[in-house]
C-alpha cells in the first residue's frame, strides 16, 4: 500500500472536468506541500503542479491543484484525449522521506 | 536547459548489484540549490522514490525506507554526475529507473530518459 491514497481510476468525456484526490496524514501532506506528476506510456514523468498549486512554465492552466489539511486534489478542466495518463501525487514525509501515491489512471471516454 | 542522461546495464542477475549513472548538463551536481534523485516505476508498485543527494556546504543523502539497507547514491563532481547502486537485487527490483533533478519544494522538473532494468538469471 502507498503512503498516499489515490483512487485507482477516474474517467470523463472530452470537455468535462475531473478531479483526482490524494489523501495522506499529518506526517506528509499535513506538514508540507504536494506535487503532481503525469505519466504517459513510454515517457518520463512530467511535473504538473508543485507547492500545492503552482504550475511550472509550459503546463496548461487546465491543470490546477489544491490542498486542505491532509488531503490534496488535482483538477483537470476541458478534458482532452491527450490527458489520458496516470497521475501521481507526491509529498515529503517527515519519517519516510519522499512518498508517492499509488497513481490514478485517467480514461477519456 | 538542464538535461540528464542515464547509462547502465539493462540486465542484472539476482543477488548482484544494480548500478546506474546519471550525467548532468546545464547544472552542477554540487549546486547549492539543487538535489539529485533516483525514482523507479513498475506496474505493480507505481512510482517509488528511492533516494537523493544534495550539497549544502557538505553532502547530504536521503534514502527511501524500502531500500535504505541496500542503496547508495554517490555524486561525482569530476564528471558532474551521480550514480545509484542497489545491492542484493531480486526480481522485485525489476523496474524502469529514472534520475531526476529538483527538490520536493520545487518539484522534480528535469528527468532522465529512463532505463528498464530487469533482474533475472
Amino acid at each position: 500500500q502507498s503512503v498516499l491514497t489515490q483512487p485507482p481510476s477516474a474517467s470523463g468525456t472530452p470537455g468535462q472536468s475531473v478531479t483526482i484526490s490524494c489523501s495522506g496524514s499529518s506526517s506528509n501532506i499535513g506538514s508540507g506541500t504536494v506535487n503532481w506528476y503525469q505519466l504517459l506510456p513510454g515517457t518520463a514523468p512530467k511535473l504538473l503542479i508543485y507547492g500545492d498549486n503552482q504550475r511550472p512554465s509550459g503546463v496548461s492552466d487546465r491543470f490546477s491543484g489544491s490542498k486542505s489539511g491532509t488531503s490534496a486534489s488535482l483538477a483537470i478542466s476541458g478534458l482532452q484525449s491527450e490527458d489520458e495518463a496516470v497521475y501521481y501525487c507526491a509529498a515529503w514525509d517527515v519519517n519516510l522521506k519522499g512518498v508517492f501515491g499509488g497513481g490514478t489512471e485517467l480514461t477519456v471516454l | 536547459q538542464v538535461q540528464l542522461q542515464q547509462s547502465g546495464p539493462g540486465l542484472v542477475k539476482p543477488s548482484q548489484t544494480l548500478s546506474l549513472t546519471c550525467a548532468i548538463s546545464g547544472d552542477s551536481v554540487s549546486s547549492n540549490s539543487g538535489a539529485w534523485n533516483w525514482i523507479r516505476q513498475s506496474p505493480s508498485r507505481g512510482l517509488e522514490w528511492l533516494g537523493r543527494t544534495y550539497y549544502r556546504s557538505k553532502w547530504y543523502f536521503d534514502y527511501g525506507i524500502s531500500v535504505k539497507s541496500r542503496i547508495s547514491i554517490n555524486p561525482d563532481t569530476s564528471k558532474n554526475q551521480f550514480s545509484l547502486q542497489l545491492n542484493s537485487v531480486t526480481p522485485e527490483d525489476t523496474a524502469v529507473y529514472y534520475c531526476a533533478g529538483g527538490t520536493h519544494a520545487s518539484g522534480l522538473l528535469r528527468w532522465g530518459q529512463g532505463a528498464l532494468v530487469t533482474v533475472s538469471s
